[in-house]
């Protein structure tokens, strides 16, 4: 079965360094996979997706993130943070092909920023 | 374009009264999924739909139906709403390709106290 693991529950840094946010996949196929994020009270916004096109995927606001199927993992990162990226983000794997964009979500990790 | 849109925003229940959730969409999309979000959880899917007049379980269905008697809306009852369904709701939409996995749109959320 498909399962998506984020490494880190809370990740703080400070603003203008870099963020890497840890996700790991197992699936026994070649999943597509997506990262959203969450601002507070407010609903999920696509960040960037992996549809098995170029490994390296840009997303907005900055942020990309690199599929790598030897490690199984579809990491994050931003080179300098921004006080607005503050928010939940959440690493999302494809599951088995359905009849629907059926996909999997990670538990999420809270990014905070500091001054 | 509002996309996806959810009514109400809040709201509080007794334990055993009963509520329905709106969700409607106005970007054609064929499929429609209610999800549920509890903290450290991720989002987990309650029902879906991939066409007018279909629905079906998604992972956590029990206490739940739904309809979708239009294309562009998703109703999510609670019959005797229980504490557990505490949570934050949120309805979902994609465009059905058949090909690829796509991305899927999210409401804002409703937070729903059961007392």
């Amino acid at each position: 079965a498909q399962s998506v693991t984020q490494l880190d529950s809370h990740v703080s840094v400070s603003e203008g360094t870099p963020v890497l946010l840890r996700c790991n996949y197992s699936s026994s196929y070649s999943p597509s996979l997506f990262w959203y994020v969450q601002h507070p009270n407010k609903g999920l916004q696509l960040l960037l997706k992996y549809t098995s096109a170029a490994t390296l995927v840009k997303g907005i606001n900055g942020f990309e993130a690199e599929f790598k199927k030897s490690e199984t993992s579809f990491h994050l990162t931003k080179p300098s943070a921004h006080m607005s990226d503050a928010a939940e983000y959440f690493c999302v794997v494809s599951d088995i092909q359905t009849s629907y964009d059926k996909v999997i979500f990670g538990p999420g990790t809270s990014l905070s920023v500091i001054p | 374009n509002a996309g996806v849109t959810q009514t109400p925003k809040f709201r509080v229940l007794k334990t055993g009264q009963s509520m329905t959730l709106l969700c409607a969409q106005d970007m054609n999309h064929e499929y429609m999924y209610w999800y549920r979000q509890d903290p450290g959880m991720g989002l987990r899917l309650i029902h879906y739909s991939v066409g007018e007049g279909t629905t079906a379980k998604g992972e956590v269905p029990d206490g739940y139906n739904v309809s979708r008697l239009k294309k562009q809306n998703f109703l999510l009852g609670l019959e005797s709403a229980a504490p557990s369904q505490t949570s934050v709701y949120f309805c979902a939409s994609s465009l059905r390709t058949g090909i690829i996995y796509n991305e899927q749109f999210f409401g804002p959320g409703t937070r729903l106290t059961v007392l």
